[in-house]
């Protein structure tokens, strides 16, 4: 198993641009989330999703958007990329019961607007 | 909303010394579950520990133990005979069960460096 699987691992974009950054996991598992980290800030929560087809904003979802068209991937969208929105990028999945509600994350993107 | 604060932004210990990182947390839910995750330079999240509010007896894992005060809404981290590879940011995570949908509050962070 792969678990969580983020690309790519650093970008670098002008102001203005689009991109997406992609999320997939491989455990079956049903939630979905993104979160940004910032310094001082910790990690706070984007968007998430909790089945294919079924998402929701979290704490900071402006700038971004999100869909689920397969339980294994969850791609995060930046219509318009901002300075604002320099950060690192993670990704994190979970079953719905059990397992100790244990989130595996990926090994996080790096992102710089310009 | 849940918040979750980490007062302590750097600390360092000598190794095989033992340390205690803080964090307190604001609820008004009475089952909860409580984390640490520990991010080395490598960037990757590693859980390190994990309460459930409903457990009375403090969770240990190895060198790392958790002081959990319900009612203080409190929830240490102590890791014990430090070791150079425990250098890392930690951080302190809440999320409701059931209803929270995998999501997670994070503490600011703390780092941690462990000096030889």
């Amino acid at each position: 198993n792969a678990g969580v699987t983020q690309t790519p691992k650093f970008q670098v974009l002008k102001t203005g641009q689009s991109m997406t950054l992609q999320c997939a996991q491989d455990m079956n598992h049903e939630y979905m989330s993104w979160y940004r980290q910032d310094p001082g800030m910790g990690l706070r929560l984007i968007h998430y999703s909790v089945g294919a087809g079924i998402t929701d904003q979290g704490e900071v979802p402006n700038g971004y958007n999100v869909s689920r068209s397969t339980t294994e991937d969850f791609p995060l969208r930046l219509l318009s990329a901002a300075p604002s929105q320099t950060s690192v990028y993670f990704c994190a999945s979970s079953y719905s019961s059990g397992a100790k509600n244990i989130q595996y994350f990926g090994a996080g993107t790096r992102l710089s607007v310009l | 909303a849940q918040t979750v604060t980490q007062s302590q932004p750097e600390m360092s210990v000598q190794e095989a010394e033992t340390v205690t990182l803080s964090c307190t947390y604001d609820t008004s839910e009475n089952n909860y579950y409580l984390f640490w995750y520990k991010q080395p330079p490598s960037r990757q999240m590693i859980l390190v520990i994990r309460q459930e509010a409903y457990k009375q007896q403090n969770a240990t894992e190895n060198r790392f133990s958790v002081n959990f005060q319900k009612a203080a809404k409190s929830f240490s981290l102590k890791i014990s005979d430090s070791q150079l590879g425990d250098t890392a940011m930690y951080f302190c995570a809440f999320m409701k069960p059931h209803t929270s949908y995998g999501k997670l509050t994070f503490g600011q962070g703390t780092i941690l460096t462990v000096h030889p």
